[in-house]
C-alpha cells in the first residue's frame, strides 16, 4: 500500500530533551516536506527536501533540523525542544506541485 | 508569494442541506489548487485538485470545486451533506519553485441531524 508513515504518533517530552520524529514513504517520491499544524494557523511548512542531500528551510524552521540521506526517509530533529514546539506535525511526500500525500501526524507535547 | 484565505472558520449545516466552503487565493505564479479534509484525530486526505483543464473538478465523497481565475477563487461545494462529512477542510495552493503547499486556516464543517 502506498503510504507515508510517521513515528511516533504521540510523544510527550520535557524541555531540552532531544528527539527525532521519523518519516518514511514507499512511493519513490523525490520531494518530501514537514509541516506543523496549530489551531487557528492552519499548516505551515518547516523544512522541505527536493531530493537526497538537498534540503531547505520553509516558513518556520527555527528550532528544527532535518536530514535526507535516503530517498525514502526524512526525519525531523528537535535538538532542544521548547514548549512553543508543542504541535501536530505532518510529513508529506509527492510529485512536486501536482500532489502531496500526508502521513497520519505526530502529536508532540513539550512540558 | 502565495496566500490562501478561507472566508469562514466555521460552517454549521443540517444534514441533507447543500454547503459551500469558500476559498480565495493570491499568487504571482501559475497555481495548482487543492482541498484537503481532516477528520477528527486523523491526517489530511486529498478531496480534489485543480491542475489544469476544466475549471469544474470533482472529488471524492460527492464534493466538487470550481476554479475561477478572474475572482481568484476555488470554492468547495456539496449538494447534500451527511453527518459523516463533519470535519475540518483546508484549501491549499502550490506553484512555486519550492513546491510548498500554502494552506488556509481551515473551515470546520459541522453537520447536524
Amino acid at each position: 500500500e502506498a503510504q507515508v508513515t510517521q513515528n511516533p504518533r504521540y510523544l510527550i517530552t520535557v524541555t531540552g530533551k532531544k528527539l527525532t520524529v521519523t518519516c518514511s514513504q514507499n512511493m519513490n517520491h523525490e520531494y518530501m516536506s514537514w509541516y506543523r499544524q496549530d489551531p487557528g494557523l492552519g499548516l505551515r511548512q518547516i523544512y522541505y527536501s527536493m531530493n537526497v542531500e538537498v534540503t531547505d528551510k520553509g516558513d518556520v524552521p527555527e528550532g528544527y533540523k532535518v536530514s535526507r540521506k535516503e530517498k525514502r526517509n526524512f526525519p525531523l530533529i528537535l535538538e532542544s525542544p521548547s514548549p512553543n514546539q508543542t504541535s501536530l506535525y505532518f510529513c508529506a511526500s509527492g510529485w512536486g506541485n501536482y500532489e502531496q500525500y500526508f502521513g497520519p501526524g505526530t502529536r508532540l507535547t513539550v512540558t | 508569494a502565495q496566500s490562501v484565505t478561507q472566508l469562514d472558520s466555521q460552517v454549521p449545516v443540517f444534514e441533507e442541506a447543500p454547503v459551500e466552503l469558500r476559498c480565495n487565493y493570491s499568487s504571482s505564479v501559475s497555481v495548482y489548487l487543492f482541498w484537503y479534509v481532516q477528520y477528527p484525530n486523523q491526517g489530511l486526505q486529498l478531496l480534489l485538485k485543480y491542475l489544469s483543464g476544466s475549471t469544474l473538478v470533482k472529488g471524492i465523497n460527492g464534493f466538487e470545486a470550481e476554479f475561477n481565475k478572474s475572482q481568484t477563487s476555488f470554492h468547495l461545494r456539496k449538494p447534500s451533506v451527511h453527518i459523516s462529512d463533519t470535519a475540518e477542510y483546508f484549501c491549499a495552493v502550490s506553484g512555486g519553485s519550492n513546491y510548498k503547499l500554502t494552506f488556509g486556516k481551515g473551515t470546520l464543517l459541522t453537520v447536524n441531524p
